[in-house]
């Protein structure tokens, strides 16, 4: 049972670049996010999914999109990447949404 | 808006010295509470929880927790730290659509043998 694992761990681009950040879960739960940690700022909501099939976004989402590929994957996808979105990113997920929240080790991401 | 408040961004305490975090949160119903820990390069593990029910809750690694309605805290308290407590700790509360945790800026805290 390996919780909530996300690819890669670490990832440097170029502004303008793209790329797909994936997270899985095997604990069987509805409900998946995408969250981002700053500096001295704690961890904010980019999107979320409350069951398969939805999608939500959170309260920084601009720049950003999610696809919930079936109920176990959650990815997020930056179309154009910009120094401003150099951040770690965080999936986690939860049986409800009412519920504790299971996060992965997150993504390093910089760019240039 | 709801929002999660964290005094203090860096303590430094004595190994085997007791521990008191601070957390105080604004909202208009009854919170669902979090405390979790990150140490360094790692992801977010729960500390623990508070929904509803006994106001102390006990979590892992003996940490423990006090709900106070009246002040609006969720204070986490350790009676004795361990030198692998050092890591950063973040308070949060389950926002009222339930579709986000809103988090504290975290408190880091630092062990002197």
């Amino acid at each position: 049972n390996a919780g909530v694992t996300q690819t890669p761990k670490f990832q440097v681009l170029k502004t303008g670049q793209s790329m797909t950040l994936q997270c899985a879960q095997d604990m069987n739960h509805n409900s998946m996010y995408w969250y981002r940690q700053d500096p001295g700022m704690g961890l904010r909501l980019i999107y979320y999914s409350a069951s398969e099939g939805t999608t939500d976004k959170g309260e920084v989402p601009n720049g950003y999109n999610v696809s919930r590929l079936n109920k176990r994957e959650f990815s997020l996808r930056l179309e154009s990447a910009a120094p401003s979105q150099t951040s770690v990113y965080f999936c986690a997920s939860s049986e409800i949404r009412e519920d504790t929240q299971y996060f992965g080790p997150g993504t390093r991401l910089t760019v240039l | 808006a709801q929002s999660v408040t964290q005094p203090d961004i860096h303590i430094t305490v004595s190994e085997g010295a007791s521990l008191e975090l601070r957390c105080n949160y604004s909202y208009g119903a009854t919170p669902y509470l979090f405390w979790y820990v990150q140490s360094p390069g790692q992801g977010l593990q729960l500390l623990l929880k508070y929904f509803s029910g006994d106001t102390l809750v006990q979590g892992i690694k003996g940490f423990e927790a006090e709900f106070k309605r009246s002040q609006s805290s969720f204070n986490l308290r350790k009676p004795s730290v361990h030198w692998s407590d050092a890591a950063e700790y973040f308070c949060a509360v389950l926002s009222g659509g339930y579709n986000k945790l809103i988090f504290g800026a975290g408190t880091r805290l630092a062990v002197h043998p």
